[in-house]
């Protein structure tokens, strides 16, 4: 099955610098790369999502790239603001194929805390 | 809309008791999904149901079962907790197709089992 590896674990920034979270993955049929947001005590929420026939996708200050060849994909916030503080999920998946069904498997996370 | 709800928030158990998560989505997705959440592991798969009237394991489906009651709703039952089942529990929803869709999560359950 999938597996993907997400670095680093924790990663602390300066408000104003930038974040970049990267992940692997192996199963070279995934084509559907969501990045998912979890603040302390709540539920993750989707951020961005990027699909294997679009190589980058940019919202306001996050980005995602893709590079498929590679099996990697990673997440790049600018201009962080203390508000980003929060733990980071990666996740690949089929994109609901009938052998998939759309299950997502997720990176272990990435703490990131950003210091004003 | 209330989105992906999930009862209780909150449940403490004593090893060998058996108890059910309940969740229900108001969204109109075809598919429905519970995970575990650990320290440091993100966030495992337990079953899934792609639709109505079907249900699959993930990855870490032992000691667990699920009921897929109709559309919207999908609960997950322990026979007999361990505290090794001490972990915090999401349920979620999606639609179902080709090229991927955002999976909503409910706000969770945290299950401490003594």
């Amino acid at each position: 099955g999938e597996n993907v590896e997400q670095h680093p674990s924790t990663l602390s920034v300066q408000e104003g610098d930038s974040a970049v979270i990267k992940c692997t993955y192996s199963d070279s049929a995934s084509n559907y790369f969501p990045w998912y947001k979890q603040e302390l005590g709540k539920r993750p929420q989707l951020i961005i999502d990027i699909r294997s026939n679009v190589g980058e996708k940019k919202d306001q200050r996050i980005a995602v790239t893709l590079n498929k060849t590679a099996k990697h994909f990673s997440l790049h916030i600018t201009e962080t603001q203390p508000e980003d503080s929060a733990v980071y999920f990666c996740a690949a998946s089929r994109g609901g194929e009938t052998d998939s069904w759309g299950k997502l498997q997720f990176g272990a996370g990435t703490q990131v805390v950003v210091t004003p | 809309n209330a989105g992906v709800t999930q009862t209780p928030k909150f449940q403490v158990l004593k090893t060998g008791q058996s108890m059910t998560l309940q969740c229900a989505q108001d969204m109109n997705h075809n598919s429905m999904y519970w995970y575990r959440q650990d320290p440091g592991m993100g966030l495992r798969l337990i079953y899934y149901s792609a639709s109505e009237g079907t249900t699959d394991k993930g990855e870490v489906p032992n000691g667990y079962n699920v009921s897929r009651l109709n559309k919207r709703e999908f609960s997950l039952r322990l026979e007999s907790a361990a505290p090794s089942q001490t972990s915090v529990y999401f349920c979620a929803s999606s639609f179902l197709g080709t090229g991927g869709y955002e999976q909503y999560f409910g706000p969770g359950t945290r299950l401490t089992v003594t």
